[in-house]
């Protein structure tokens, strides 16, 4: 069965660091190329972060680049992401999933990162 | 990045089609080739229902089908059934670098 299980997320201030992570088991994580996606209270979805299959090319979207990294430990069929420079807006569910171009069909269940004083 | 435009809400009655369009620039749709939707209940997560524009994942009912025509992606859902309340997202492969959603679409069935 496949799963992709989050963990990570929890109530942090502005300006802190939190990492966030994604356990992969039940496919070959190595076929694909791994994205996160997140979504903010009562919001639609936001494409994030991709990362290709060997960490070699990563991407992410203007709204977090320079203060989030996305990578992957092939060896432990997990994939991260570091949030640094958190702010109010940041808020959100992140959800890990495959990627082939796009967001695949396997996805997590997410993890709740809330930003807050 | 802005969103593609996606009608706020949709509605039909059960047996009905309807269709969400997904509007972009010509610019936000990269490709011809890269358009996936996604159906996600309250509280859950994201489920993949078309990819490739028209394909469906193993498991997905034929009653769900995709087009794309210039600037504007479409899914089509057929015969409408109860299930299929929901809100649907449409997202594309704008460059090598960059992917969009859009803002998603509540459908309601009557």
């Amino acid at each position: 069965e496949v799963q992709l299980l989050e963990s990570g997320g929890a109530l942090v201030q502005p300006g802190e660091s939190l990492r966030l992570s994604c356990a992969a088991s039940g496919f070959t994580f190595t076929d694909y190329d791994m994205t996160w996606v997140r979504q903010g209270p009562g919001k639609g979805l936001e494409w994030v972060s991709v990362i290709s299959t060997y960490g070699g090319t990563t991407h992410y979207a203007d709204s977090v680049k320079g203060r989030f990294t996305i990578s992957r430990d092939n060896s432990k069929s997990t994939l991260y992401l570091h949030m640094s420079s958190l702010r109010a807006e940041d808020t959100a569910v992140y959800f890990c999933a495959n990627s082939n171009f796009l967001p695949g069909d396997h996805w997590g269940q997410g993890t709740l990162v809330t930003v807050s004083s | 990045q802005s969103a593609l435009t996606q009608p706020a809400s949709v509605s039909g009655s059960p047996g009905q089609s309807i269709t969400i369009s997904c509007t972009g620039t010509s610019s936000d749709f990269g490709d011809d080739e890269h358009v996936s939707w996604y159906q996600q209940y309250p509280g859950k997560a994201p489920k993949l229902m078309i990819y490739d524009v028209n394909k469906r994942p193993s498991g997905i009912s034929n009653r769900f089908s995709g087009s794309k025509s210039g600037n504007t992606a479409s899914l089509t859902i057929s015969g409408l059934q109860a299930e299929d309340e929901a809100d649907y997202y449409c997202c594309s492969f704008r460059d090598s670098t960059t992917r969009l959603f859009g803002g998603g679409t509540k459908l309601t069935v009557l």
